[in-house]
Order: structure tokens, then C-alpha cells, then sequence
């Protein structure tokens, strides 16, 4: 079946770190491959995608790169801000099947 | 604004009262679900929709009754329920397409507490 694993939270940051949140997957056939962000109080909204193998996916200073190799979508930004405190999960669709997600990473960003 | 709303936003509820929660997408998608999200638990998908027509139910509890009038509205009608139902209760869509599900948008949820 379809899966995806996440680094478990919470990740505590400082102002300006750099950010990486693990995200691996196994899927039948060749997925689509997404992160969303749920901040405190709403619900989850897309952050960014990738469709294909190699295809980098961007929004907002964040980024995600498709890597059928290692079956892998990390989640990376540069250097975070306080307003980036929020849940991030990795999710992934494939064919027919209904969309997968991830148990979710909490980042907690200290001035 | 993600084009998806959800009523009410928070709904206190006591065991044997029954409510139902509404949900209205306006991007003209195709595919509409219901998720649950406890605290410290994975997002629990309850129910899927496509094209008016329920594709998944996973064992879910029979006092939840989703209803799906047309392609833009989502009810779960919620009866007898439980203290460990209390919960966020969050409502999507998307488009499928031969391609599969694309994207989802998400609605705001609403915060269910069973006292």
C-alpha cells in the first residue's frame, strides 16, 4: 500500500535556522508528492507540490525536491521566521488511490 | 480563504443530542472528504465523495451519517455520540480526474467537544 513517514516533533528553532523535515514515502506507481501547513487554529492549506521525478517544489521561501532514488520529498527553508510556527505534513496521491498523509510535524520557532 | 467553509466553527454537544455539521466548497471540484484530527493522533480520513457517490467509509462509527446532496455540499450528521469524538473535525475537496486526486483544499473545521 500507499505510506508516508515523517520526522516525528516537535523541531525547535531559532530565528533565522535553517530548516529540514524529513519526509519518505512507498507508493504503487508514481505519485504526486505535497506539504501542507496547518497553523494554530485553522485548517491544513497547500504549501507546495511536485508532480514528477526531479521537479522541485517552492512557496513562500520553502522548498521540496522529488527524489524517486531515494523515495524522499524533504521540506527545507533557509532561515525561518517566528510566523513559520505551524504543523507540516508531507502527503502524496497516486492513480486511483485516495490521498495519503503523513502523522505530521510540529515546528516551533523562538525569537 | 481556501474556497471551502465549514458550520459551525465550534459545537459543544451532549451525548444524546444530535447536530450535523455542514460543509461548501466553491471551486467546483469533484471530490469532497471528511477527516478527523485528534490531538497527538495522524489525520483520520472518514469519508470520501466523488461525484455525489461515497468511494471509502473506514469503519467508521455508525453515529456519524455523511450526506452528500451535490457536488458542493458536505453534511455529517452526529448522533449519540461520544466523549472521544470530541475532536476537529475538517472537511475537503479537490478534483479527481482520470489522472487520480489532485490537491486538496481544506476548510477552517470546526472544534467538536461531547461533554
Amino acid at each position: 500500500g500507499n505510506s508516508v513517514t515523517q520526522m516525528e516533533g516537535p523541531v525547535t528553532l531559532s530565528e533565522e535556522a535553517f530548516l529540514t523535515i524529513n519526509c519518505t514515502y512507498t507508493a504503487t506507481g508514481y505519485p504526486s508528492l505535497f506539504w501542507y501547513v496547518q497553523y494554530p487554529g485553522e485548517g491544513l492549506q497547500l504549501l507546495l507540490k511536485a508532480t514528477k521525478a526531479d521537479d522541485k517544489g517552492s512557496n513562500k521561501g520553502f522548498e521540496a525536491t522529488y527524489r524517486k532514488e531515494t523515495t524522499s520529498f524533504h521540506l527545507e527553508k533557509g532561515s525561518v521566521q517566528v510566523s513559520d510556527s505551524a504543523v507540516y505534513f508531507c502527503a502524496l496521491s497516486v492513480g486511483s488511490y485516495i490521498p495519503t498523509f503523513g502523522r505530521g510535524t510540529s515546528l516551533i520557532v523562538h525569537p | 480563504e481556501t474556497g471551502v467553509t465549514q458550520t459551525p466553527r465550534h459545537l459543544v454537544m451532549g451525548m444524546t443530542n444530535k447536530k450535523s455539521l455542514k460543509c461548501e466548497q466553491h471551486l467546483g471540484h469533484n471530490a469532497m472528504y471528511w477527516y478527523k484530527q485528534s490531538a497527538k493522533k495522524p489525520l483520520e480520513l472518514m469519508f470520501v465523495y466523488s461525484l455525489e457517490e461515497r468511494v471509502e467509509n473506514n469503519s467508521v462509527p455508525s453515529r456519524f451519517s455523511p450526506e452528500c446532496p451535490n457536488s458542493s455540499h458536505l453534511f455529517l450528521h452526529l448522533h449519540t455520540l461520544q466523549p472521544e469524538d470530541s475532536a476537529l473535525y475538517l472537511c475537503a475537496s479537490s478534483q479527481e480526474t482520470r489522472g487520480g486526486f489532485h490537491e486538496q483544499f481544506f476548510g477552517p473545521g470546526t472544534r467538536l467537544t461531547v461533554l
